[in-house]
């Protein structure tokens, strides 16, 4: 099956930094999405990107499907941007599936 | 509109009890998910199910069966549970592929423990 790979694995950074989080994946994908899991493990969508670039507020991303890689670009971090960020990749197969990254923890200090 | 919820929050069961884990959405979603999410991983698909009545296997369905009787709600049974089950569950439904609309929303996970 399709493998995806999230860069890096912990990433420490002092409040107001800047930071980019990376996700390769093995085959094409129909969809690509990024979530935040928060401390009190709720998941949350950030982005769906299968493909260009989208931003909201703080965070954005970008998509380059043909090359098979995804960042995260987040920017003047927060405390409050702790937690875990997953990437999550979907072929196109019945039902829609998603194949999860193991995802970056990061850690935002004040 | 409450999205999706999960019942029981936490749950502590005994080597071969058996339980229910209920999934509740609001959104007339058509897919449904259940995903179980051990330390250091990420999430892994346990069962899905594309509308009502309808059910199938995801990566990581042995010990485990669900159950989609009704569009809003899907069940994630344990007939006989071991420690190794011991994880957070999550569910999550999805709508039919409308464009920009292809999210899954996640419900709040369950806590299981099984000595």
């Amino acid at each position: 099956g399709i493998q995806v790979e999230q860069s890096p694995p912990d990433l420490i950074l002092q409040e107001g930094a800047n930071s980019t989080l990376r996700c390769n994946f093995s085959d094409s994908v129909n969809n690509l999405q990024w979530f935040h899991q928060n401390p009190w493990g709720q998941l949350i969508n950030l982005f769906y990107i299968p493909s260009g670039t989208k931003q909201n507020g703080r965070l954005s991303a970008t998509t380059v499907a043909t090359e098979r890689y995804s960042l995260l670009y987040i920017s003047s971090s927060q405390t409050t941007d702790s937690g875990v960020y997953f990437c999550a990749v979907e072929q196109g197969s019945t039902g829609n599936k998603l194949v999860f990254g193991a995802g970056t923890i990061l850690r935002v200090k004040s | 509109n409450a999205g999706v919820t999960q019942t029981p929050k936490f749950r502590v069961l005994k080597t071969g009890q058996s339980m229910t884990l209920l999934c509740a959405q609001d959104m007339n979603h058509e897919y449904m998910y259940w995903y179980r999410q051990d330390p250091g991983m990420g999430l892994r698909l346990i069962h899905y199910s594309v509308g009502e009545g309808t059910t199938a296997k995801g990566e990581v369905p042995d010990g485990y069966n669900v159950s989609r009787l009704k569009k809003q709600n899907f069940l994630l049974g344990l007939e006989s549970a071991a420690p190794s089950q011991t994880s957070v569950y999550f569910c999550a439904s999805r709508p039919l592929g409308l464009a920009g609309e292809e999210t899954q929303y996640f419900g709040p996970g369950t806590r299981l423990l099984v000595l």
